[in-house]
């Protein structure tokens, strides 16, 4: 099965600071996708940012952007600017056409 | 378009009673999950419907949790007899598949069932 790890249980920005979460995944597919989701308290999951495996360049949306190495199966996500709404928890998941799995999350922090 | 709906939004029980919950996915949506998330984890995949076919169930514990998706459209989680560790938030997400192209899941707001 694939497996999803996020190693930074909790990480801290100041506003308008930059900050980088970073995950890691094991799969023998080639044909997947990757998503980070912003999780606030009210438990909605919100799709923060999208990546298919076959494309090379980073996906960018605003403020968000990600660092994909496929070879060392990388997907960070890079917030520029954070801002306080950001807070939240942050999962990052693989999505095949077989399976959809999440990590365990970041916990992010932004301070005023 | 209306997103993922979901009922009941919480619900307490006690152990060893059942429960059911309810999700109806974004119309037209082929692909439902079904999500476990214990308080401080990630979303842990339950069981995958394809239309009203299991993808993937090797996570849903079968000797007490069942789902169904009979017309291909609603599905229902049931648990019966629920257990302490059965606490968590119950995610319903749907997506839409084109051709070999994959699209983001959409989620509901979930169900936080209680056992005590």
């Amino acid at each position: 099965a694939q497996t999803v790890t996020q190693s930074q249980p909790e990480m801290s920005v100041q506003e308008a600071e930059t900050v980088t979460l970073s995950c890691t995944y094991d799969t023998s597919e080639s044909d997947y996708y990757l998503f980070w989701y912003k999780q606030p308290p009210s438990r909605q999951m919100i799709l923060v940012i999208r990546q298919e495996a076959y494309k090379q360049q980073n996906a960018t949306e605003n403020r968000f952007s990600v660092n994909f190495q496929k070879a060392a199966k990388s997907f960070s996500l890079k917030i520029s600017d954070s801002q306080l709404g950001d807070a939240a928890m942050y999962f990052c998941a693989y999505r095949s056409i077989m399976d959809m799995r999440f990590g365990a999350g970041t916990r992010l922090t932004v301070k005023p | 378009e209306a997103g993922v709906a979901q009922s009941p939004r919480y619900k307490i029980i006690e152990k060893r009673q059942s429960v059911a919950f309810w999700c109806n996915p974004i119309s037209g949506h082929a692909t439902l999950y079904w999500y476990q998330q214990i308080l401080g984890q990630g979303p842990k995949l339950l069981i995958q419907f394809q239309n009203n076919g299991v993808v993937d169930d090797s996570q849903l514990p079968k000797d007490r949790f069942s789902a169904e998706r009979l017309k291909g459209v609603d599905s229902t989680l049931k648990i019966q007899p629920a257990k302490l560790e059965d606490s968590a938030v119950y995610l319903c997400a749907s997506s839409s598949i084109t051709g070999v192209s994959n699209t983001e899941a959409f989620f509901g707001q979930g169900t936080r069932l209680t056992v005590v």
